[in-house]
């Protein structure tokens, strides 16, 4: 059975630190893996997604994650926090053996210090 | 239309009555999930549909629960009977293509309250 568990339900980072929000996943066959954010008072909208071409996936707004077989990992990164990036971000997976579900993790609020 | 559109956007109703929550997804998209989103978790899959057929109502919790499509583009979730642990926000999204590896696009939701 997929599972998703994303650790931090809240990250706090000053204007311009490096942010990193963790998310492991359980599957049992090769993956599809995405990170989806929500605005306050907006609905969830596509970061990126991991498909089984480059490990290495870069997304909008500066982020990119990495798809670590080895360690079930896809953790969400950037190099530089601006304010606007104070949002829920929830990872996702999905695969063949689960139907057609997407199963999504709790979900990690970042803050973003001036 | 521009995006995925839900209505109502809030639905407060009393234990036992029924509900209808619409989706209208982005025109021709193939496919449409329903999710369950309660208060400070993620969104749990409900069920799935690729044009008119549900594939998937695997994450419906009960039978008082029940989804349709019927003209492969709007689709209604009903709730009878609805309960106080049916309180959550109701979230619908739509992708281009069938199956669960595209991008899914996301309403605003329905906040359903069961007083």
């Amino acid at each position: 059975a997929q599972s998703v568990t994303q650790l931090g339900s809240h990250v706090s980072v000053s204007e311009g630190a490096l942010v990193l929000l963790r998310c492991n996943y359980s599957s049992s066959v090769p993956p599809y893996l995405f990170w989806y954010v929500q605005y306050p008072n907006q609905g969830l909208q596509l970061l990126l997604k991991y498909t089984s071409a480059a490990t290495l996936v870069k997304g909008i707004n500066g982020f990119e994650a990495e798809f670590k077989k080895s360690e079930t990992s896809f953790h969400l990164t950037k190099p530089s926090a601006h304010m606007s990036d104070a949002a829920e971000y929830f990872c996702a997976v999905s695969d063949h053996t689960g139907g057609f579900k997407t199963i999504f993790g709790a979900g990690t609020r970042l803050f973003v210090k001036a | 239309g521009a995006g995925v559109s839900q209505s109502p956007r809030y639905k407060v109703a009393k234990r036992g009555q029924d509900v209808a929550l619409r989706c209208d997804p982005i025109s021709g998209h193939v496919s449409l999930f329903w999710y369950q989103q309660a208060l400070g978790q993620g969104p749990e899959f409900l069920t799935y549909f690729q044009n008119e057929a549900q594939l998937d109502k695997s994450g419906l919790p009960s039978d008082r629960f029940f989804a349709e499509r019927p003209e492969g583009s709007v689709s209604t979730l009903k709730i009878q009977r609805t309960q106080q642990e049916d309180s959550a926000v109701y979230l619908c999204a739509s992708s281009r293509l069938g199956g669960g590896r595209n991008e899914q696009f996301f309403g605003p939701g329905t906040r359903l309250t069961v007083l």
